[in-house]
């Protein structure tokens, strides 16, 4: 089916290298969603984009997590300068815009950091 | 404030028996929707059961029901008849309404053994 796909599954870089996350939404979903879960913790906000609106950025942990979305589609989590501490599961999520708003999630990024 | 708490890390639950997975929340949004995710070893995020602030009857999916009490600001999950795939953790999420539109925000989770 037609659900969220990530890109890559699993991503090993080094310390002070650029990473980019690729998400893929389900088409016709307006909102996307990134979350980072680290090692047995639960989802923590990073970004959110609704439709043509500025994303709500209020979740990224640092100025060197940053994140577009092109055509209100496709959306990019870019890292730079990684560190070990953002070792982690990336996940996306889309929805439509309707009440319910179930999200949608993709099967994630596993980013290690070395 | 924490927006959504749940305390238990770890439940067990003997196969066929019933278990509820406990879930607070805090907002002082009068719309909003609670929801509970089931997370399978293999990472996936699955959606399990929603219910709206404004909904008058307890949601049901099947095995799944949302002990919604809105007073007390607790949604809490009860699985009838575990049974071994219910083996994951579980996690209970609030959206809100803000002006920049829908925000999540996502419990800790409670990590579920169902017992043969």
């Amino acid at each position: 089916g037609a659900g969220v796909s990530q890109s890559p599954s699993n991503k090993v870089t080094e310390k002070g290298k650029d990473v980019e996350l690729r998400c893929d939404p389900i088409s016709g979903h307006t909102a996307l969603y990134w979350y980072r879960q680290s090692l047995g913790q639960g989802l923590e906000f990073l970004i959110y984009f609704q439709g043509n609106s500025a994303p709500d950025k209020s979740g990224l942990p640092s100025d060197r997590f940053s994140a577009e979305r092109t055509g209100g589609s496709v959306s990019t989590l870019t890292i730079q300068r990684t560190q070990q501490e953002d070792s982690a599961v990336y996940l996306c999520a889309s929805s439509f815009g309707g009440r319910v708003n179930e999200q949608f999630f993709g099967p994630g990024t596993r980013l290690t950091v070395l | 404030a924490q927006k959504i708490t749940q305390t238990q890390p770890g439940m067990f639950v003997q196969e066929k028996e019933a278990v509820t997975l406990d879930c607070t929340y805090d907002t002082s949004d009068p719309s909003y929707g609670l929801f509970w995710y089931k997370q399978p070893s293999s990472g996936e995020m699955i959606f399990l059961i929603y219910q709206g602030s404004y909904d008058q009857q307890n949601a049901t999916e099947g095995r799944y029901s949302l002990n919604f009490q809105k007073a007390r600001k607790s949604a809490n999950l009860v699985i009838s008849a575990s049974q071994l795939g219910d083996s994951a953790m579980y996690f209970c999420a609030m959206r809100e309404t803000s002006n920049t539109g829908n925000q999540f925000y996502f419990g800790t989770g409670t990590s579920l053994t169902v017992i043969p």
